[in-house]
């Protein structure tokens, strides 16, 4: 069955560095999305994306992220300065639009 | 706003015995309704859903979920639990649609004891 992978699975990075999460959605879907879990916490939505362009994000997703298609198979999410607060476990997602999102297997950020 | 509550933080269920897993959800319309499950450092995995028509609906891994749209409740159930089901389950809503963002609960950690 096609898969949402991720990559790296840990990222550990200086306060105040840039941080680039990498993920590759199943081939034929068309809508991306990117959540989070801070740890022992609810998964909460960050921003859904399609047709090159942000659809919705929410008040989380604020002038340090931002998320970008550069090619036919990646869609990453960047954080431009990160901060303490922006540990947490990284979920991509993709979906085919009207049908459930299917999720890859995160990517633990953890800020120093 | 939409909301989801899954009351139980922690369950624990003996091997064998049947799961009822408890979500109530808020919105203003009949959303679409999933359950997802995640084992420890794993992502996060459909269980089943729920978009329409017959309000029992059957999942993955023998799992089964009722609509039930006067109680606002999706709850998930199994008639026996294996140890291998020991995870964190999540119930969540999307607006009818689907291609919007997942609001989650807070999530049900299952423990199964032998």
């Amino acid at each position: 069955e096609p898969e949402v992978t991720q990559t790296p699975s840990h990222q550990v990075t200086q306060m105040g560095q840039e941080v680039i999460l990498r993920c590759v959605p199943i081939s034929n879907h068309l809508y991306f999305y990117w959540y989070r879990q801070i740890l022992g916490q609810k998964v909460e939505f960050l921003v859904s994306f399609y047709n090159n362009e942000i659809s919705e994000k929410s008040e989380i997703f604020d002038d340090q992220f931002s998320v970008e298609r550069p090619d036919g198979s990646n869609f990453t999410l960047k954080i431009r300065s990160t901060k303490l607060e922006d540990s947490a476990m990284y979920f991509c997602a993709s979906s085919q639009g009207n049908q459930p999102q299917h999720f890859g297997d995160g990517t633990r950020l953890s800020i120093l | 706003a939409q909301s989801v509550t899954q009351p139980d933080i922690h369950i624990t269920v003996s091997e064998g015995a049947s799961l009822e897993l408890r979500c109530n959800y808020s919105y203003g319309a009949t959303p679409y309704l999933f359950w997802y499950v995640q084992s420890p450092g794993q992502g996060l995995q459909l269980l089943l859903k729920y978009f329409s028509g017959d309000t029992l609906v059957q999942g993955i891994k023998g799992f089964e979920a009722e609509f039930k749209r006067s109680q606002s409740s999706f709850n998930l159930r199994k008639p026996s639990v294996h140890w291998s089901d020991a995870a964190e389950y999540f119930c969540a809503v999307a607006p009818q649609g689907g291609f919007q963002k997942l609001v989650f609960g807070t999530g049900t950690r299952l423990l199964v004891s032998p």
